[in-house]
């Protein structure tokens, strides 16, 4: 059973790099790690995916090591609005089918 | 952009009454599911479906049923509410696929039961 654990909340300045470490000690050879941010009142919104080593887009970027147990969400220079839940997210197999199994997430606070 | 349409953002019922959250996607996504979210809980899967018809349970089932008579509409079905079963209510699709993929959630139904 695919699990993650994330800190429970973490709190920043505006214009620091702020990194968050996933740990998914028992992902399965083919599962992909998925980020996503969800502020108050709203679903979940994709970030990043990667599989292995760095994955970078114009929001974040996923640095993920050889053994894949962990994966860091890395989000340069944060500003107030990215104040938000993000969930670090693989996949659990059961009996056949593929779950998108989340965690209980990390609460970003950035202050001025 | 992908769509995913939940028929109510607010909804207040009494206990025992029968509930229904229905939610709409537009981009002829295979996989269709319902989490609850809770304070410190993170996101929990109810009920998820991977075709028409089709439904499996998720970790927390108990005193919910689904529908999937068409692929775009899933509806989450509560028989007879219960004051724990307050909670905001997330539909989510995807395509179909080994990985993750991306899962394009609604804006979530926040139901209170009295």
């Amino acid at each position: 059973l695919a699990k993650t654990t994330q800190p429970i909340s973490m709190d920043s300045y505006e214009g620091q790099e702020v990194n968050i470490t996933c740990s998914h000690n028992n992902i399965a050879t083919n599962d992909y790690i998925t980020w996503y941010q969800q502020f108050p009142s709203q679903g979940p919104r994709f970030i990043i995916q990667g599989y292995k080593t760095k994955v970078t887009n114009e929001v974040a970027s996923l640095f993920i090591p050889a053994d894949r147990k962990s994966s860091t969400l890395s989000l340069p220079r944060v500003s107030l609005s990215d104040t938000a839940v993000y969930y670090c997210l693989v996949g659990d197999l059961r009996g056949g089918s593929y779950i998108p199994t989340f965690g209980r997430g990390t609460s970003l606070i950035v202050h001025p | 952009d992908v769509k995913v349409t939940q028929s109510s953002r607010y909804l207040v019922k009494r206990t025992g009454e029968k509930v229904f959250l229905e939610c709409v996607q537009d981009m002829d996504h295979e996989n269709m599911f319902w989490y609850r979210q809770d304070p410190g809980l993170g996101l929990r899967l109810i009920y998820f479906s991977y075709d028409v018809k089709m439904k499996e349970k998720g970790d927390i089932p108990e005193g919910y049923s689904v529908s999937r008579e068409k692929k775009e509409r899933f509806s989450l079905i509560l028989e007879s509410a219960s004051t724990n079963q307050t909670s905001m209510y997330l539909c989510a699709s995807s395509t179909r696929g080994r990985d993750t993929g991306e899962l394009f959630f609604g804006e979530g139904s926040r139901l209170t039961v009295l």
